[in-house]
């Protein structure tokens, strides 16, 4: 069974300090990985995209890495401001022809305190 | 703002009634998703459509249906309500069909069911 699983489950940090999301998946095979930023009762928003061949992806003060050899995913996260403050969740593309679903983590709840 | 809008944003219904949730997805997108996230849970995939036909199935009850329409908006119909079924429920869309695709999610509907 597909899976995707998101540690840790929650996490404290003080503002401007860095944290880094793991995710660790079973999807298989694959077609991309991708970083969704959840504000709360919100729709989430793409932080970044990549396929199997990519082993880095930024997007500002956000920075994702895929090692597809471990099926390990991790959100690194730079000079943490009280808006990053949000669930981050990791979702997993399939690659078989035709199928469009899409597994999803259960997302890492950050909160940036002062 | 992602393109995709959803209405309404809140409903509040009582148990047994019947509902219907409005997506209109980005221009230029043929496909729409609906997604179903209970308080402190997970995106739950429900069902897909493109260009007017139905894609993929979730784990969508018996008592929702959606369809697509030839304007390639959307509606999510949810009868019978329960009580498990207070929710957000998210629509996304996707210019083409298969995961590979990049979802841009709508700001969702608040589903309350007293």
């Amino acid at each position: 069974k597909n899976q995707v699983e998101q540690s840790p489950q929650s996490l404290i940090i003080l503002e401007g300090k860095n944290c880094t999301l793991q995710c660790n998946y079973t999807v298989s095979p694959f077609s991309n990985l991708r970083w969704y930023k959840q504000d709360t009762g919100r729709g989430p928003v793409s932080l970044t995209i990549m396929t199997f061949s990519e082993n880095t992806k930024s997007n500002g003060r956000y920075t994702a890495t895929l090692d597809a050899d471990t099926k390990q995913s991790s959100l690194h996260i730079t000079a943490s401001q009280l808006s990053d403050s949000a669930s981050y969740i990791c979702v997993v593309a399939p690659n078989t022809g035709t199928a469009s679903k899409l597994t999803f983590g259960t997302g890492t709840r950050l909160q940036v305190t002062l | 703002d992602s393109g995709v809008t959803q209405t309404p944003k809140h409903l509040i219904t009582a148990t047994g009634q019947r509902v219907t949730l409005r997506c209109s997805p980005r221009s230029g997108d043929l496909s729409v998703y609906w997604y179903q996230q209970s308080l402190d849970q997970g995106l739950q995939f429900l069902i897909q459509y493109y260009n007017g036909e139905e894609r993929a199935k979730g784990n969508i009850l018996e008592r929702f249906s959606a369809q697509q329409f030839p304007d390639l908006h959307s509606e999510l119909n949810l009868s019978s309500l329960e009580l498990g079924d207070s929710a957000l429920y998210f629509c996304a869309s996707s210019r083409g069909p298969t995961g590979s695709y990049e979802q841009y999610f709508g700001p969702g509907t608040r589903l309350t069911v007293t």
